[in-house]
């Protein structure tokens, strides 16, 4: 058990539609970083927060978003849904903002988009 | 960016050194190297890092040359546990830079 906790572990919904992915980080830990898996892309990174603010943005599309709330934990959210956002998405947490720390994963949300 | 290769899969047999390698041509001075493992669904799982020559800790070694072009990760005498997919992620500290690696499917034998 790594210490991150995210909620749903699974998600069915269908096109178009908007989903709500929450990552609760290690307990002390500042920076949160959402991933997206997919058997084409691989592990792609979306986006980091530390201490609520954005610090870095990876291959995150626009109709996707992020925030880390006070109590650090996070949400990612994806609205008007397609096939192709089918994935694992996964949060990882670390105590500073720099990248160059171990991160600790959580064991995703899987999503299913039909 | 960085663009990471690495072998798609590698069988090995248990007791055996297991030696993988990723290619990450393009490295920017300050980016690190670093390593996961992942079993099926779960997510990826902090093995080891380093920025230059040798790194060692309780379950492996990672070997970056002087020109940091690759690194290879060193598994001491694998078990059938060490069966999963393993991650190289090329990533700077602050900056856009954060890569990972397609991913090796080592498979260890009996």
């Amino acid at each position: 058990d790594s210490g991150v906790t995210q909620t749903p572990k699974h998600l069915i919904t269908a096109t178009g539609q908007r989903v709500t992915l929450r990552c609760s980080p290690r307990s002390g830990d500042l920076s949160v970083y959402w991933y997206q898996q997919s058997l084409d892309q691989g592990l792609q990174f979306l986006i980091h927060y530390y201490n609520g603010e954005e610090r870095a943005k990876g291959n995150i599309l626009e109709r996707f978003s992020a925030q880390q709330f006070p109590d650090l934990h996070s949400e990612l959210n994806l609205s008007s849904l397609e096939l192709g956002d089918s994935a694992l998405y996964f949060c990882a947490s670390s105590p500073t903002g720099t990248r160059n720390t171990e991160a600790f994963f959580g064991q995703g949300t899987r999503l299913t988009v039909v | 960016l960085a663009k990471t290769t690495q072998p798609i899969s590698m069988d090995s047999y248990e007791g055996q050194e297991v030696n993988i390698t990723c290619s990450h041509n393009n490295i920017a001075t300050n980016d690190y190297i670093t390593w996961y493992q992942q079993f099926p669904s779960q997510g990826p799982r902090f093995i080891i890092q380093g920025y230059k020559t040798k790194v060692t800790n309780e379950v492996a070694s990672l070997f970056i040359p002087a020109d940091r072009k690759s690194s290879t990760l060193s598994l001491p005498r694998v078990s059938l546990s060490d069966t999963a997919v393993y991650y190289c992620l090329v990533a700077d500290n602050y900056g856009q830079n954060f890569v990972f690696g397609p991913g090796t499917r080592l498979s260890v034998l009996p």
